[in-house]
């Protein structure tokens, strides 16, 4: 089977950084993808490796292991409204489906 | 460009009662899938479609059953809604699968 592990919860302070730890447990592993959800809404893509390193998109980057079979999310400058909940996401390249995470809440204060 | 539409957006069931739920796509994306997603809980994979033509089972496949009409659509049918159905559920959809996936703007429903 398929498992990933990421923390229940975060808080940090607006203008901090944060990283979201993702470990994952998968055969035939593909990639890594992340996701923002807010309350009441629908998950919406943020990032995704393939290849191992980072991959920056403005304020958020994504970083991935395949070695240790680990990644991050690392939020730069918070912002008020990166107050959500992030899905870290294994996709299975013999199989052609994707398992999430349990999702880590971040709260991000003035 | 609306990307991935999911119809309804609320429904209320009776146990026992049947229900389609709708999916459409307009990204010209080979892959589709529909998650269901548990208050405080992760998305759970139901059924999986990788290209036109195809559906597999996903981790929580039991009472569902998928339809891929074409490579715009892909319907997820309850034949005999339960209450432990009641849930949020979301489509989406993906170029290829293996890549990032995007999401239709869910559809809430409940069982009685």
């Amino acid at each position: 089977g398929q498992s990933l592990e990421q923390p229940s919860e975060v808080t940090a302070v607006e203008g901090a950084i944060v990283q979201i730890n993702c470990t994952y447990q998968t055969s035939g592993f593909y990639g890594l993808s992340w996701y923002q959800q807010h309350d009441g809404g629908a998950p919406t893509f943020l990032s995704y490796n393939a290849l191992d390193g980072l991959e920056e998109t403005g304020r958020f980057s994504s970083f991935l292991s395949r070695s240790d079979s680990y990644g991050y999310l690392l939020l730069q400058e918070l912002q008020m409204k990166d107050s959500a909940s992030y899905f870290c996401a294994a996709h299975n390249t013999n199989a052609g489906k994707s398992t999430f995470g349990d999702g880590t809440t971040l709260t991000v204060k003035p | 460009n609306a990307g991935v539409t999911q119809t309804p957006k609320f429904q209320v069931l009776k146990t026992g009662q049947s229900m389609t739920l709708q999916c459409a796509q307009d990204m010209n994306h080979n892959s589709m899938y529909w998650y269901r997603q548990d208050p405080g809980m992760g998305l759970r994979l139901i059924y999986y479609s990788a290209s036109e033509g195809t559906t597999d089972k996903g981790e929580v496949p039991n009472g569902y059953n998928v339809s891929r009409l074409n490579k715009r659509e892909f319907s997820l049918r309850l034949e005999s809604a339960a209450p432990s159905q009641t849930s949020v559920y979301f489509c989406a959809s993906s170029e290829q699968k293996n890549q990032p996936q995007h999401f239709g703007d869910g559809t809430r429903l409940s069982i009685l």
